[in-house]
């Protein structure tokens, strides 16, 4: 079983629309939490941090809930360019950081 | 400000043909990262310098890859003997923190290596 685990999608959807995303993690000794997206044959780049309270920028909301090891991502009145793969990266004590497979949005007009 | 950069972008090696990959991080920072990405995958850990020291090496898929930051700048990953299973894109991260999982790293572009 992988470590950090998401749906690898795709998620199709209209503009406008909201969508979330899900991720699991597997060692409960981890501590930070973050969701970064990558375009197509680019680099990955850090979308937010995610806190134990939940954290809203914007349209996007990141959430989670240690006690189900599970983190999601929440974005609203989806844009054209909000297509992209969303990737969840966990860390744990022993300093390792580990992403998610990524899922794949593509928002349609 | 310039970001962190990376060459070659792409890279063609024959299988047994030794490779350099070169990182040259966002200027000062301290942290600085590689990671192998295979396609429809995220980002797999290889390993992390803190300056010139090499902090952790733990996913360095075998005695054929290679990391160094002699100066604390500017870092090279070497692999030697390419194999098939080493086809991936290849990213270099740095970060102006200590350590992994306190904040931001910054990516560079990656260098695509194709083993034929």
């Amino acid at each position: 079983r992988k470590e950090v685990e998401q749906d690898p999608g795709p998620f199709n959807v209209p503009e406008g629309a909201t969508v979330a995303f899900n991720c699991t993690y597997s060692n409960s000794a981890s501590q930070s939490f973050f969701w970064y997206r990558q375009d197509c044959r680019k680099e990955p780049k850090l979308l937010m941090s995610v806190y134990s309270s939940g954290n809203e920028d914007g349209r996007f909301t990141a959430q989670l809930n240690r006690a189900s090891q599970y983190i999601s991502l929440l974005i609203r009145d989806s844009k054209l360019s909000d297509s992209a793969t969303y990737l969840c990266v966990v860390n744990s004590n022993n300093n390792d950081m580990r992403f998610g497979a990524g899922t794949r949005l593509t928002v349609k007009p | 400000g310039a970001g962190v950069s990376q060459s070659p972008r792409y890279k063609v090696a024959k299988r047994g043909q030794d490779v350099a990959l070169r990182c040259d991080p966002i200027s000062g920072h301290v942290s600085l990262f590689w990671y192998q990405q295979a396609l429809g995958q995220g980002p797999e850990f290889l390993t992390y310098f803190q300056n010139e020291a090499q902090l952790d090496k733990s996913g360095l898929p075998s005695d054929r890859f290679f990391a160094e930051r002699p100066e604390g700048s500017v870092s090279t990953l070497k692999i030697q003997r390419t194999q098939q299973e080493d086809s991936a894109v290849y990213l270099c991260a740095s970060s102006s923190l200590r350590g992994q999982g306190l904040g931001e790293q910054y990516f560079g572009p990656g260098t695509r290596l194709t083993v034929t």
